[in-house]
């Protein structure tokens, strides 16, 4: 079945790039997603990139997107204390319909002041 | 005004209980989503209904039943609660099929005793 991993935690400080790693096995994956959930919040979408893109650029945000190894990546500019959440990777195997929506196991990231 | 609404935020009761999580979504959006998260912060889809209708339904005890009263509303009624019914449950609802594109409640906080 379709997996998404990613690493559980990632400290960094204020002000340096933060870089969200996420692996996914599907290679029917259409839609990757990169979500972001604050403490005690639900998911909120922060992006996502189409399979035939290599790279999404959105103010701070820019995802890439390796097809080839199944690698997915969210880099944060200027990372800020308001930052401070937990990052879900999530893919879909298609636009249309109602396809399940797999994710990852998300990524704890700490930014120190 | 909240997009997506869920009631109660959290729910303390003893195993074997039958309990009702509520969902309300004011966004005119066709289709709606209950997911898991489990303490580990993996998250599951467990079901989907399209203008009130079943359509994603993933291996989950039919102690788990949803209904859905009308395209707004999708209530999660859970049946003898077993501690492993333990997590936050969210509901979430978008337009059409992008499950992933969707906006997320708050999440409900159940704790089986």
């Amino acid at each position: 079945g379709e997996d998404v991993e990613q690493s559980l935690f990632l400290s960094v400080r204020e002000g340096d790039s933060s870089v969200i790693n996420c692996t996914y096995t599907d290679s029917s994956s259409t839609y990757l997603y990169w979500y972001k959930q604050e403490p005690g919040a639900g998911l909120q979408l922060l992006t996502y990139i189409f399979s035939n893109m290599d790279m999404k650029q959105d103010q701070r945000l820019t995802v890439l997107l390796n097809k080839k190894d199944k690698h997915l990546s969210l880099r944060i500019a200027d990372t800020q204390t308001g930052d401070s959440a937990i990052y879900f990777c999530a893919e879909s195997p298609n636009s249309g319909g109602y396809q399940k929506v797999t994710f990852g196991t998300g990524t704890k990231l700490q930014v120190i002041p | 005004d909240t997009a997506v609404s869920q009631t109660p935020k959290y729910l303390v009761t003893q195993m074997g209980n039958d309990k009702s999580i509520k969902c309300e979504q004011n966004l005119g959006h066709d289709t709606m989503y209950w997911y898991k998260q489990d303490s580990k912060k993996f998250l599951k889809i467990m079901f989907s209904y399209n203008n009130k209708e079943l359509i994603i339904n993933e291996t989950v005890p039919n102690r788990f039943s949803p209904k859905s009263p009308d395209k707004a509303h999708l209530n999660l009624h859970i049946n003898s609660l077993e501690l492993g019914d333990s997590a936050v449950y969210f509901c979430a609802s978008s337009q059409g099929g992008l499950a992933a594109g969707g906006f997320f409640g708050p999440g409900t906080r159940l704790t089986v005793l």
